[in-house]
């Protein structure tokens, strides 16, 4: 099993819409959680960390669910520059060490 | 403000020959650095991180090896190249304590 697992998509959807993405991770010692996207033949780029609470950062939110080991990242009012791949990230208790999950891609279309 | 460097941006190199790719910071003193591999439809996989100069951790087996012979400076070497260390590879920097890491533009290596 991998220790992050996302779905693959590609999400394909018009502009405006909401999109949810989810993310499992499989250690249940990790302790941080984060959200990177990546445009196409580009490095990953730090989106938002995921706190236990929940967060929101303008048109995004992040969820987390300790119990299910399951990340979600909520985008609304999708525009074509989100188009781009979205990557879930662990990092476990007490290592620098951050684990990816091979990423989501969403392509928003006019 | 920091900015990190990567080069070359990509390369293309037989089976069997050597491999060094660079990777500077800027505006930072004793990052915490890191080298990661992302193979197509793959995610980004740590290889080697160094938490000072001369320090390496090795995260996987492999016919790579790296050096941190400054502070910011760190290198990915292979004496020989396999076909299977095609991808991209990425360098990324934190600042010690922090869980943020920052990553450079990255080298597209191709093995043929």
């Amino acid at each position: 099993r991998k220790e992050v697992e996302q779905d693959p998509g590609p999400f394909n959807v018009p502009e405006g819409a909401t999109v949810a993405f989810n993310c499992t991770y499989s250690n249940s010692a990790s302790q941080s959680f984060f959200w990177y996207r990546q445009d196409c033949r580009k490095e990953p780029k730090l989106l938002m960390s995921v706190y236990s609470s929940g967060n929101e950062d303008g048109r995004f939110t992040a969820q987390l669910n300790r119990a299910s080991q399951y990340i979600s990242l909520l985008i609304r009012d999708s525009k074509l520059s989100d188009s781009a791949t979205y990557l879930c990230v662990v990092r476990e208790r007490g290592y620098n060490k951050l684990i990816f999950g091979a990423g989501t891609r969403l392509a928003v279309h006019p | 403000s920091q900015t990190i460097h990567q080069w070359p941006a990509t390369l293309v190199q037989p089976v069997g020959s050597p491999l060094s790719l660079e990777c500077t910071v800027e505006g930072t003193s004793n990052p915490n650095l890191y080298w990661y591999r992302q193979a197509a439809g793959r995610g980004l996989q740590l290889l080697f991180y160094s938490v000072g100069i001369g320090q390496i951790s090795s995260e996987v087996p492999q016919n790579l090896s790296a050096s941190r012979p400054q502070d910011r400076q760190f290198i990915l070497s292979s004496k020989k190249l396999l076909l299977s260390d095609s991808g991209f590879y990425l360098c990324a920097w934190s600042v010690p304590g922090s869980e943020t890491q920052y990553f450079g533009p990255g080298t597209r290596l191709l093995v043929l």
